[in-house]
């Protein structure tokens, strides 16, 4: 029930393209998804985040969307860039602010 | 945004010799601390959680006496790799969270034991 799942493992998207990550989740205690953005040799850099009480979030060309009924949320990412080649992270925590990682997508663009 | 700075970014020790990482909130205070270890291609595994001033909270699985974490200050937590061994060669990251929900990362120190 701690588990979040993450799909796919992996993504290649063309230059332009929309990149779609997803996450599923069972534990409704969990009030706070964000996502994290992690370069290879790096420490993780949030990118964006959620919580359940909106459908929807956008942050320049990054948007999530949360489906609280079906437990799922999911990261779009618009006009992707090879800059945008990076592994992606979603995550959940409830009340205790500790952190449930999804296993990583490794996004690469293709020029 | 929130700055959280790990030491040193590599270090290479040799078996049986204890290593010390350090995790600084820059421009906030933490009031928690995790430590992470990542092995390759892998997701972050949460090692320990540090309060200021309190024992770590360590995860099961992760031996206490072997990585001693210190979380001496709102600022500072350490991490120390006791007789290390080669298996104890990974990409450790620790993290910070402010008052609210968002926890910031270091840029992580890889430690290979020779």
């Amino acid at each position: 029930q701690q588990q979040v799942k993450q799909s796919p493992q992996s993504l290649i998207v063309q230059k332009g393209g929309i990149s779609i990550i997803n996450c599923a989740y069972e534990n409704t205690a969990f009030d706070y998804f964000p996502w994290y953005q992690q370069f290879p040799g790096k420490g993780p850099a949030l990118l964006i985040a959620i919580r359940p009480d909106v459908s929807e979030k956008k942050e320049g060309r990054f948007t999530i969307s949360f489906n609280k009924s079906a437990k799922q949320f999911s990261l779009h990412i618009m006009d992707s860039q090879p800059g945008d080649s990076a592994t992606y992270f979603c995550a959940a925590s409830a009340s205790n602010y500790q952190l449930i990682w999804g296993a990583g997508t490794k996004l690469i663009i293709k020029p | 945004g929130a700055v959280v700075s790990q030491h040193p970014s590599r270090v290479i020790c040799k078996s049986g010799t204890s290593v010390k990482i350090e995790c600084r909130s820059l421009d906030f205070q933490a009031t928690t601390m995790f430590w992470y270890r990542q092995f390759p291609k892998q997701s972050l595994m949460l090692m320990a959680t540090s309060n200021e001033g309190s024992k770590a909270t360590y995860e099961q699985g992760v031996e206490k006496d072997k990585f001693l974490i210190n979380h001496a200050s709102l600022t500072l937590s350490t991490l120390t790799v006791t007789s290390a061994h080669p298996e104890d060669s990974s990409f450790y990251i620790c993290s910070a969270r402010d008052f609210g929900r968002t926890l910031y990362f270091g840029e992580g120190s890889w430690l290979t034991v020779v």
